[in-house]
């Protein structure tokens, strides 16, 4: 089964960057997506196809992947991304979604 | 705009059959080839698949529950509900409906999530 790879935790101070990445096998040949979850929430699709951003999402939300890893980047950090994070991937030899561990996004 | 509302029994026996069921309003249920799916979280834990079926009746399952689920759907009622049997205390989470959007076959994502629901297997 296809196994998708986060780091558990990032810090980054407000104003900066952040940097979530999500580490596969050639994930580069698979289409990925990004959800954001807050505490006591319903995640929320924040980038879909790699780089693509739904309706409503600010474009300080971006994405990238090439070979083994894929990206999510958050400019500009604000107190209210602080949030779970997970990268998402379908796998078509086994036909089924694979979702990262998730990454807990800390805004010191 | 599309909501989802999932509803059931919060309390489950282990050996039982867990049973929800999510309403969809704001949009059909067989609208633009739509898929559905459900997708839980054990308390303090990450996302787990559980499957989606196109509104047309095929389903995808997670392997690993493949053997215990059923999704089914009822275009008359605009809903879609989930049956996983012979529940143990390992079934226990926040279980969330969502719309699953299929592309080409492996493009695969959920854009439009309810808030979920707490299900508790317990005697």
């Amino acid at each position: 089964s296809y196994v998708l790879t986060q780091p558990p935790s990032v810090s980054v101070a407000p104003g900066q960057t952040a940097t979530i990445t999500c580490g596969g096998n050639n994930i580069g040949g698979y289409s990925v997506h990004w959800y954001q979850q807050k505490a006591g929430q319903a995640p929320v699709l924040v980038v879909y196809d790699d780089s693509d951003r739904p309706s409503g999402i600010p474009e300080r939300f971006s994405g990238s992947n090439s070979g083994n890893t894929a990206t999510l980047t958050i400019s500009r950090v604000e107190a209210g991304d602080e949030a779970d994070y997970y990268c998402q991937v379908w796998d078509s030899s086994g036909d089924h979604v694979v979702f990262g561990g998730g990454t807990k996004l800390t805004v010191l | 705009q599309l909501q989802l509302q999932e509803s059931g029994s919060g309390l489950v026996k282990p050996s039982q059959t867990l049973s929800l069921t999510c309403a969809v309003s704001g949009g059909s249920f067989t609208s633009g080839g739509s898929s559905w799916g459900w997708i839980r979280q054990p308390t303090g834990k990450g996302l787990e698949w559980i499957g989606y079926m196109y509104h047309r009746g095929t389903t995808h399952y997670n392997p690993s529950l493949k053997s215990r689920v059923t999704i089914s759907g009822d275009r008359s009622k605009d809903q879609f509900s989930l049956n996983l049997s012979s529940v143990t205390a390992a079934d226990t989470a926040v279980y969330y409906c969502a719309r699953v959007v299929v592309v080409a076959g492996a493009h695969v994502y959920m854009d439009v999530w309810g808030k979920g629901t707490t299900v508790t297997v317990s005697s």
